[in-house]
């Protein structure tokens, strides 16, 4: 069973807004954490931003912020004021303590900015 | 930030010759490490997580036979592709924490070509 959902495959925004990237995910861990990695085409991860199951509050970094909603399991990534250099894929991907730190991945959203 | 450094960045091979691929952590100790394998335009597919002094856990589906891993030291671990095949040719990848920090460290990753 898939446990992480992206279902925006490809997604297009305006140079200067803001866009939100779907992410939902399923788990009986009650610890866990939830990442948003940037992935452009020369293929290196880019690490954007971390959300922990017990975190209060939402994280933010910058322009990236995580609008988590736990009872929902879902965790969306926006994105404010695009810039031309965040055209690349994201993937939202999850880390169960009981299942020894390993990181599992979303199928991924194609983001291209328009100038 | 820590540093995972992947080696060599691109191989061509010819179709029933072995591939090794390294993995190194810079400046931390990564008892367990991870191999992913990405083919174009999908997500990253966990293959194996390699485990310092013992061996190493592949995922369902994955040959153990043809994907071999090797977790030597604390800071060293290799993937070696046997008797490649054109199937064989993706972008692999490997990861490792540096604990407590939240973020996985990613390799630059190997393009592997066999022809």
């Amino acid at each position: 069973a898939q446990k992480i959902t992206q279902t925006q495959p490809g997604m297009f925004v305006q140079e200067k807004e803001a866009v939100t990237l779907d992410c939902t995910y399923d788990t009986s861990d009650p610890s866990y954490g939830l990442f948003w990695y940037k992935q452009p085409s020369s293929g290196e991860m880019i690490f954007l931003i971390y959300q922990g199951s017990y975190d209060q509050q939402n994280a933010t970094e910058g322009r990236y912020s995580l609008n988590f909603q736990k009872a929902r399991k879902s965790a969306n990534l926006v994105i404010s004021a695009s810039q031309l250099g965040d055209s690349a894929m994201y993937f939202c991907a999850m880390r169960e303590v009981t299942s020894y730190d390993k990181v599992i991945f979303g199928p991924g959203t194609s983001l291209s900015v328009i100038p | 930030g820590a540093v995972v450094s992947q080696h060599p960045s691109r191989v061509i091979c010819k179709s029933g010759t072995s591939v090794k691929i390294e993995c190194r952590s810079l400046d931390f100790q990564a008892t367990t490490m991870f191999w992913y394998r990405q083919f174009p335009k999908q997500s990253l597919m966990l293959m194996a997580t390699s485990n310092e002094g013992s061996k190493a856990t592949y995922e369902q589906g994955v040959e153990k036979d043809k994907f071999l891993i090797n977790h030597a030291s604390l800071t060293l671990s290799t993937l070696t592709v046997t008797s490649a095949h054109p199937e064989d040719s993706s972008f692999y990848i490997c990861s490792a924490w540096d604990r407590p920090n939240t973020e996985a460290f990613f390799g630059q990753g190997t393009r592997l070509t066999v022809v």
